[in-house]
């Protein structure tokens, strides 16, 4: 299996800045990397799909980056409603994993 | 518009066994690979099955390998899985989500289920 690693688990920033998340995965999974965002109580919803191609509908301060083995999830400007955990996902072989989160709350 | 509506979570003891269902609308759900994912109490996502558009290539994760089995009636628009041998550690929020092709990423998801696998 593949495993993804995200670091930090957890961050605190405040309102306007630029935030970054990074997943590594244990093997090269060329650009099959998704990320996604879960608020408290609801379900997942898709951010960027394929490393860097923003979902429709989602606000353009969200991108991400990355091929292979290590990818980012850029948040510029960071807005009180983008409190959520943030999961990476890869999509490289028939058994799907994710990263293990990223909580992400405003100071 | 798209929706996923989950049913079938219930407090079960361990051993036992349970059905979900997952059904689907506004969409021509006979074409698209279907999953599953769980979330345990304040723990993180993990992918538990998948099948492929016609039922025919299906997919579980190590941790339910052998005791859960997805499986979709496509004239019904209607996505199962099949938990047996429930333990504990299956206590979880049960969600059911489309994938889209290439990227293989869940573009939609449903409210999810409650499974507690208590004694």
């Amino acid at each position: 299996d593949i495993q993804m690693t995200q670091s930090p688990s957890s961050l605190s920033a405040s309102v306007g800045d630029t935030v970054t998340i990074t997943c590594r995965a244990s093997q090269r999974i060329s650009s099959y990397l998704n990320w996604y965002q879960q608020k408290p109580g609801e379900a997942p919803k898709i951010l960027i799909y394929e490393a860097t191609s923003l979902q429709r509908g989602v606000p353009p301060r969200f991108s991400g980056s990355g091929f292979g083995t290590d990818f980012t999830l850029t948040i510029s400007s960071l807005q009180p409603e983008d409190v959520a955990a943030y999961y990476c996902q890869q999509s490289y072989i028939n058994f799907w994993t994710f990263g293990q989160g990223t909580k992400v709350e405003i100071k | 518009q798209v929706q996923l509506v989950e049913s079938g979570g219930d407090m079960v003891q361990p051993g036992k066994s349970l059905r979900l269902s997952c059904a689907a609308s506004g969409f021509a759900f006979r074409s698209y690979a279907m999953h599953w994912v769980r979330q345990a109490p304040h723990k993180g996502l993990e992918w538990v099955a998948s099948t492929s558009y016609d039922g025919i290539n299906t997919y579980s994760a190590d941790s339910v390998k052998g005791r859960f089995t997805v499986s979709r009636d496509n004239s019904k628009n209607t996505l199962y899985l099949q938990m047996n041998s429930l333990r504990l550690e299956d206590t979880a929020v049960y969600y059911c989500a489309r994938a889209v092709v290439p990227a293989a990423m869940f573009d939609y998801w449903g409210q999810g289920t409650l499974v507690t696998v208590s004694s």
